[in-house]
């Protein structure tokens, strides 16, 4: 099965500044689709951002964006300008092309500071 | 548009107890899952519906059945609850194979005494 790693358990950032939360995966597959999803106290899940492994391009949603490095089974977030609405539990996502499972990472909660 | 509703939001029972949980969503979604949370552990595969008719096993399987009852409808199991399930429970859906990702339900705190 694949797995999903987030090493980092916490992290904090000044609001306005920028942060990179961290994400591998372990997988034989070429072809599959990464995720980021946001789950604030309230407990919803959100989807921040979704990368195509088949595409070199990093993908961009507003303040977030990702580096995707295949090669090295990379797929780290960058959130620019951080607001105090950016804290919450951040979890990377991991699906097959072909299987319909999603497999997550243990996730990274970040607090922001006024 | 509900997406995908869960109920109940929260429950508590005692050890040896049964309780379904509930899950319905409305966006014609073909795939549908059953994950737990646990703190430092992300999100655990309990079950899934890759498709109405069909269930598979997750990586936690033991101690839950489900129930896929029509294409909306997926359900969850405890036939004995054992302190071990205290978790929140959460229940997803997707249009299928290929990169359309998951939609949560707002999840099931669920405690066992």
């Amino acid at each position: 099965a694949q797995t999903v790693t987030q090493s980092q358990p916490e992290m904090s950032v000044q609001e306005a500044e920028t942060v990179t939360l961290s994400c591998t995966y372990d997988t034989s597959e070429s072809d599959y689709y990464l995720f980021w999803y946001k789950q604030p106290p309230s407990r919803q899940m959100i989807l921040v951002i979704r990368q195509e492994a088949y595409k070199q391009q990093n993908a961009t949603e507003n303040r977030f964006s990702v580096n995707f490095q295949k090669a090295a089974k990379s797929f780290s977030l960058k959130i620019s300008d951080s607001q105090l609405g950016d804290a919450a539990m951040y979890f990377c996502a991991y699906r097959s092309a072909v299987l319909n499972k999603f497999y997550f990472g243990s996730g990274t909660k970040l607090n922001v500071k006024p | 548009n509900a997406g995908v509703t869960q109920t109940p939001k929260f429950q508590v029972l005692k050890t040896g107890q049964s309780m379904t949980l509930q899950c319905a969503q409305d966006m014609n979604h073909n795939s549908m899952y059953w994950y737990r949370q646990d703190p430092g552990m992300g999100l655990r595969l309990i079950y899934y519906s890759a498709s109405e008719g069909t269930t598979d096993k997750g990586e936690v399987p033991n101690g839950y059945n489900v129930s896929r009852l029509n294409k909306r409808e997926f359900s969850l199991r405890l036939e004995s609850a054992a302190p071990s399930q205290t978790s929140v429970y959460f229940c997803a859906s997707t249009e299928g194979p290929g990169g359309s990702p998951l939609h949560f339900g707002n999840g099931t705190r669920l405690t066992v005494t």
